[in-house]
């Protein structure tokens, strides 16, 4: 059973442009949101993190975005480099992580 | 920062051997390490929770005796796959908890690649 829902599977932006991806969890029970980046070959660096009772976290290019009601959050990464060229995974849970199938971002220069 | 530790980074071995995998955390004692399978382009998939002093805990449908997790110091968790077979390749990576941060985050090692010939 999945419980977390990402979308969509791969994107591809230009440099200087805005990358979004969405997530959908089930359980209500869940009270970290973190998103993952992950490089080929290595593994998953936490990028941003939010917990239910805030609707918005912003670090640096990185903002998520929470809806509790619809169970729903999403990362935005402002200013598409190359360099955030990689996979991307938002996870659910409280003392376990259920992570989504990921997302992976091209940034084309 | 956390700093996670995972060695050895890529395993070749012959069908039905059995390899370690470590998980050490280097600068914090972590009384839970997690461990994850990832196939190729795939999301990571939980095998079991490890806690120090005390046995694993695994997820539905992980074969235990498969997979032997020994978690016996606050710095060390070790993965053994046992009887390796080809089915068995795949990346395999350990994350700790910090229990200064509370539960949350989980800081992720490197992952071990573990191809069975």
């Amino acid at each position: 059973q999945q419980q977390v829902k990402q979308s969509p599977q791969s994107l591809i932006v230009q440099k200087g442009g805005i990358s979004i991806i969405n997530c959908a969890y089930e359980n209500t029970a869940f009270d970290y949101f973190p998103w993952y980046q992950q490089f080929p070959g290595k593994g998953p660096a936490l990028l941003i993190a939010i917990r239910p009772d805030v609707s918005e976290k912003k670090e640096g290019r990185f903002t998520i975005s929470f809806n509790k009601s619809a169970k729903q959050f999403s990362l935005h990464i402002m200013d598409s480099q190359p360099g955030d060229s990689a996979t991307y995974f938002c996870a659910a849970g409280d003392y376990k992580l259920s992570f989504g199938a990921g997302t992976t971002v091209t940034v084309r220069a | 920062g956390a700093v996670v530790s995972q060695h050895p980074s890529w395993v070749i071995c012959k069908s039905g051997t059995s390899v370690k995998i470590e998980c050490r955390s280097l600068d914090f004692q972590a009384t839970t390490m997690f461990w994850y399978r990832q196939f190729p382009k795939q999301s990571l998939m939980l095998m079991a929770t490890s806690n120090e002093g005390s046995k694993a805990t695994y997820e539905q449908g992980v074969e235990k005796d498969k997979f032997l997790i020994n978690h016996a110091s606050l710095t060390l968790s070790t993965l053994t796959v046992t009887s390796a077979h080809p089915e068995d390749s795949s990346f395999y990576i350990c994350s700790a908890r910090d229990p200064e941060s509370g539960y949350q985050p989980q800081h992720f090692g490197d992952g071990t690649r573990l191809s069975i010939l």
